[in-house]
């Protein structure tokens, strides 16, 4: 099976503008969950979407949101980006496995840098 | 709330070394216990895991026990190699399907030396 694809791999933005970052979860999945990884903060969860509809949200304002598409695909918009928004952004597809334990699978990230 | 706690890095190593990484944590329940390996621009991937007490999960050499007496899952590897290294992450889930997301540690990076 391919793995969790996201698009663009890097993106330069200057602040003010908006991004939507893409991505594809594994076949199957249904579930797609959003982190922001940077240096200083860590990994954060941002929120996570399942059959279309987010079940869980992180601390982040509202410029931060998301959309899953009926094929599960996910995009993630940030508007009026912020310097601090720079971070990798990563995309986890889950999968539960027959004993109910859930297991995330992560794509390469897309490196977003706010200028 | 649940956090997990890692030991801080950078671990530095000479190539066949023995590796200790200490990942400890607090959860209500039952969580899931994972480790992922974070090589340089690259993103998560899935090195092992542990669902309950007294599990080992293992894979490419490295090892991990679930001890719930001491609330920790610390990562071990009997020989390092150059190619380990990379940021390693301890993780655990709650498995509440409602509330599902994995809480992270910080990451101990790790540098194995020729």
């Amino acid at each position: 099976k391919a793995g969790v694809t996201q698009t663009p791999r890097y993106l330069i933005k200057t602040r003010g503008q908006q991004v939507t970052l893409s991505c594809s979860p594994i076949s199957g999945h249904r579930s797609v969950s959003w982190y922001q990884q940077t240096p200083g903060q860590g990994l954060q969860f941002l929120f996570e979407y399942f059959s279309e509809t987010q079940r869980n949200k992180g601390n982040f304002p509202g410029r931060f949101s998301g959309r899953q598409f009926s094929n599960s695909r996910s995009e993630m918009n940030v508007s009026t980006l912020e310097l601090g928004d720079s971070a990798l952004y990563l995309c986890a597809s889950r999968h539960r496995t027959s004993g109910g334990t859930d297991t995330q699978y992560f794509g390469p990230g897309t490196r977003l840098t706010v200028l | 709330g649940d956090s997990v706690t890692q030991m801080e890095g950078p671990v530095t190593l000479s190539e066949e070394a023995f590796l200790t990484i200490n990942c400890t944590y607090t959860a209500t329940g039952y969580p899931s216990l994972f480790w992922y390996v974070q090589y340089p621009g690259e993103g998560l991937q899935l090195l092992l895991k542990a669902t309950k007490a007294d599990d080992k999960g293992s894979n490419k050499g490295f090892e991990a026990t679930y001890r719930k007496e001491t609330t920790s899952f610390h990562l071990e590897k009997g020989s390092v190699q150059v190619s380990d290294s990379a940021v390693y992450f301890c993780a655990l889930t709650t498995p509440r399907d409602s509330n599902y997301q994995l809480i992270w540690g910080a990451g101990t990076k790790l540098i194995i030396k020729p």
